[in-house]
């Protein structure tokens, strides 16, 4: 099994563009979630979701915007990128929350 | 707002020997979850051992064990027989149970522990 992958793994944005981050999951978890991780502060959550068609905020929301159309697929979209938003971004999926997530292998993007 | 606490943003370890880090949290639930995560060099995020704060006995997966301290808030790692393959970021996490309707469980982290195992 492939778990949870994460496509791309590098990026660079120009200020202003956009793009969509990929998570894909072969382990038919209802749970998903997009986590931002910046030296010093640990990870934080941006959106989550509860199953193939719901999305909800988590503490980082602003400039981000989510969509689970399958279950299997949790995207991720920057409409327009800042520098701020240089960060490596996890995804994470799960069947129990309780017992622990399971996390991609991150995405490193650069906006400049 | 549940907060995680790691005060130690560096620590190092002679090969074989023990260490132990430190997580304290704050919350005013009674029912939750923690966790510690380990993340290489490789970036992945590998779940290391999870205590659920209803039970008092301290979780132990192999050479990695917890100090569960609910009253205090307190929940350290403590790896034993360092080997060079526990260098990593070293993350704790929190959990609460109770969720609202249409929600979930989300893991609340600390900002890490850098730990380096020493030939």
């Amino acid at each position: 099994n492939a778990g949870v992958t994460q496509t791309p793994k590098f990026r660079v944005l120009k200020t202003g563009q956009s793009m969509t981050l990929l998570c894909a999951q072969d382990m038919n978890h209802e749970y998903m979630y997009w986590y931002r991780q910046d030296p010093g502060m640990g990870l934080r959550l941006i959106h989550y979701s509860v199953g193939e068609g719901t999305t909800a905020k988590g503490e980082v929301p602003d400039g981000y915007n989510v969509s689970r159309l399958k279950k299997q697929n949790f995207l991720l979209g920057l409409e327009s990128a800042a520098p701020s938003q240089t960060s490596v971004y996890f995804c994470a999926s799960s069947y129990r929350p309780s017992g622990g997530y399971t996390f991609g292998s991150g995405t490193r993007l650069t906006v400049v | 707002a549940q907060t995680v606490t790691q005060s130690q943003p560096e620590m190092s370890v002679q090969e074989a020997e023990t260490v132990t880090l430190s997580c304290t949290y704050d919350t005013s639930e009674n029912n939750y979850y923690l966790f510690w995560y380990k993340q290489p060099p490789s970036r992945q995020m590998i779940l290391v051992i999870r205590q659920e704060a209803y039970k008092q006995q301290n979780a132990t997966e192999n050479r990695f064990s917890v100090n569960f301290q609910k009253a205090a808030k307190s929940f350290s790692l403590k790896i034993s027989d360092s080997q060079l393959g526990d260098t990593a970021m070293y993350f704790c996490a929190f959990m609460k149970l109770r969720v609202t309707q249409g929600g979930s469980e989300k893991l609340v982290f600390g900002k890490g522990t850098k730990l380096t195992v020493n030939p």
